[in-house]
């Protein structure tokens, strides 16, 4: 089982839509968590931290859920810019390393 | 730029070389990271520094790949003997060690072996 699993996508939803995606984790050990954002061809960058209230930026809103071990991301009012690989990262391990899940694509169509 | 830096960008290779990667991280950072992508996936852990300490290898690894940081700052991966399943794109990040603090990825190095 891998360390960090997604849905792979895609995921092709309309302009102005609400999408989720979840992200399990298998180390209940695992500290700390974050969407990261992949366009093709470039390098992942930072969406957001995910903290255990829960957070909110903007159209963007990341849950975690340490019991069940998930994570989850909201995008409301899908732009066509948000068309992109989204990536569910868990530091984990005895050094505490950045696992990456195999990410969740998202097309937004007009 | 003061960004993290990996060259080259693009490296092809015929079956069999040897290829050398360098990472610069951002100057502050004291963890530097190594993954390996390749179409459809999302990036593989391959092994990781704290300052000059390298703390984990992952266990894909095989023995042709090596990785250092000698004084803490600047990073080399290394494969030697090269084969087609190597090509992939070598993603390098780094951080500060505190918890919840942001990974800064370079743009990575493409290896084509051919």
């Amino acid at each position: 089982r891998k360390e960090v699993e997604q849905d792979p996508g895609p995921f092709n939803v309309p302009e102005g839509a609400t999408v989720a995606f979840n992200c399990t984790y298998s180390n209940s050990a695992s500290q700390s968590f974050f969407w990261y954002r992949q366009d093709c061809r470039k390098e992942p960058k930072l969406l957001m931290s995910v903290y255990s209230s829960g957070n909110e930026d903007g159209r963007f809103t990341a849950q975690l859920n340490r019991a069940s071990q998930y994570i989850s991301l909201l995008i409301r009012d899908s732009k066509l810019s948000d068309s992109a690989t989204y990536l569910c990262v868990v530091l984990s391990g005895g050094y505490n390393k950045l696992i990456f899940g195999a990410g969740t694509r998202l097309a937004v169509h007009p | 730029d003061t960004g993290v830096s990996q060259n080259p960008r693009h490296k092809i290779t015929k079956r069999g070389q040897n290829v050398t990667f360098r990472c610069d991280p951002i100057s502050e950072h004291n963890r530097l990271y190594w993954y390996r992508q390749t179409l459809g996936q999302g990036p593989e852990f391959l092994t990781y520094f704290q300052n000059e300490a390298q703390l984990e290898k992952s266990r894909l690894l095989s023995d042709r790949f090596s990785a250092e940081r000698p004084k803490g700052s600047f990073s080399t991966l290394e494969i030697q003997r090269t084969e087609q399943g190597d090509s992939a794109m070598y993603l390098c990040a780094s951080s500060l060690m505190e918890m919840n603090t942001e990974a800064f990825f370079g743009q990575g190095t493409r290896l084509t072996v051919v």
